[in-house]
């Protein structure tokens, strides 16, 4: 059974980086594609990225760009988002899922709280 | 890159069939063969309703059905049940472009 379990809750300084972490169990991570989705306190979801483990290849959203970096580590099967200068609008639940077309199996979700 | 667009909220009632649209462009939905649906119960993660425009995953309810036409993709539920009531978006995938909808509310009344 395929399972994404993230790392826990986070209260962050605007301007600072958050690392949330992504670590599947059931199987080989370099066998997924990952992709990254938030969703902001009562809105809806949002597409930050996704990557190729095996290839090492990142995708992101436009509107990330330069500011986020998705990065496996196949030897503790485990994906990582990081989201740099952060701002109060990026206060939100981030989702990691496996799959780039669907995504069929999502982690518990991680909420990242900004603040001053 | 501006969401796809679905109707804020649709009702039924229980035993009644709905349909959620979600409309986007030439360049995503229109051009698409991967479109899918998620539902998302409050406080959860949202989960894999159907898959490739109008295919269930196993264990998913034929109750749901999926289709598409032009730029616009449609969530049908049919037999309409308490545990239906949920939030429901779309996504569409292309290479260039990766895009969510708006959302939608489904209330069972």
């Amino acid at each position: 059974q395929v399972q994404l379990v993230q790392s826990g809750a986070e209260v962050k300084k605007t301007g600072s980086s958050v690392k949330v972490s992504c670590k599947a169990s059931g199987a080989n991570l370099s066998n997924y594609l990952i992709t990254w989705v938030r969703q902001a306190p009562g809105q809806g979801l949002e597409w930050m990225g996704g990557i190729i483990p095996v290839f090492g290849i990142a995708d992101y959203a436009q509107k990330f760009q330069g500011r986020v970096a998705i990065t496996t580590d196949e030897s503790t099967s485990t994906a990582y988002m990081e989201l740099r200068s952060l701002r109060s609008d990026d206060t939100a639940i981030y989702y990691c899922a496996r799959g780039i077309q669907l995504l069929d199996y999502w982690g518990q979700g991680t909420l990242i709280t900004v603040s001053s | 890159q501006s969401a796809l667009t679905q109707p804020a909220s649709v009702s039924g009632s229980s035993g009644q069939s709905i349909t959620i649209s979600c409309t986007g462009t030439s360049s995503d939905v229109g051009t698409s063969n991967y479109v899918s649906w998620y539902q998302q119960h409050p406080d959860r993660a949202p989960k894999l309703m159907i898959y490739d425009v109008n295919n269930r995953p196993s264990g998913i309810s034929d109750r749901f059905s999926g289709s598409k036409s032009g730029n616009t993709a449609s969530l049908t539920i049919s037999g309409l049940q308490a545990e239906d009531e949920a939030d429901y978006y779309c996504m569409s995938y292309t290479t260039s472009n990766t895009l969510f909808g708006s959302g939608t509310k489904v209330t069972v009344l």
